[in-house]
């Protein structure tokens, strides 16, 4: 059975601050990694994605990816009450496009 | 580039019932992937579409189907309908080569 899995949360830190968001995938042969940020009553809106190890940085958001670990990473820099919402990390396990598996979600909050 | 598209938005269906719900990628996407979320199970993928073909399909029972047709747009179709039907059925579309999914805003399908 391939799994993500992340702290369901949540996840609670002051306006300004680094949140930092972790997943952790079981399938070695997972090649794609994805986060993706669902508002309540939303559908998943993605933010980022990481197809190397290593660091990612788009704005304030970074990925950090350690396929060896089987571990993926979001940072959100200088966090906004506005970035309050659950993180969902996906993984494709490969083969075609269309295959993610996800993990429950992280919830985030960031207190003004 | 206008998104994904969904319709309908709202459904309530009685036990026993059957469903249909429809997507349309965007514009250039072929593959269209259909997903279920609820806040028990968190999001599971239900199957794949590519040039009209299933290219995947998760762990649903035969009730969950679907087709895709020669514009890349998507249908699913639940046949007697399950109080545990009852969720939000994303569809979300990826371009050709790329692994990235961009969803829709989703079908919330109440089964009373």
């Amino acid at each position: 059975q391939k799994e993500v899995e992340q702290n369901s949360g949540p996840l609670s830190v002051p306006e300004g601050a680094i949140a930092s968001l972790n997943c952790t995938y079981s399938d070695r042969g997972s090649q794609s990694f994805f986060w993706y940020r669902q508002y309540s009553g939303k559908s998943p809106e993605l933010i980022m994605f990481i197809y190397s190890n290593g660091d990612k940085e788009d704005g304030r958001f970074t990925a950090q990816l350690n396929k060896a670990s089987q571990y993926v990473s979001l940072l959100i820099r200088d966090s906004q009450p506005s970035d309050s919402a659950t993180y969902l990390c996906a993984v494709n396990i490969g083969g075609s496009q269309g295959n993610l598996i996800f993990g429950k979600g992280t919830k985030l909050s960031v207190k003004p | 580039k206008a998104g994904v598209t969904q319709t309908p938005r709202y459904l309530i269906k009685t036990r026993g019932q059957q469903v249909t719900l429809s997507c349309s990628p965007i514009s250039g996407h072929r593959s269209v992937s259909w997903y279920q979320q609820t806040p028990g199970q968190g999001l599971q993928f239900l199957f794949e579409y590519f040039s009209e073909t299933q290219r995947n399909k998760g762990n649903f029972p035969g009730r969950f189907s679907g087709r895709q047709f020669s514009n890349s747009r998507s249908e699913m179709n639940v046949s007697t309908l399950e109080l545990g039907d009852s969720a939000l059925y994303l569809c979300a579309s990826s371009g050709d080569s790329r692994y990235e999914q961009y969803f829709g805003p989703g079908t919330r399908l109440t089964v009373t």
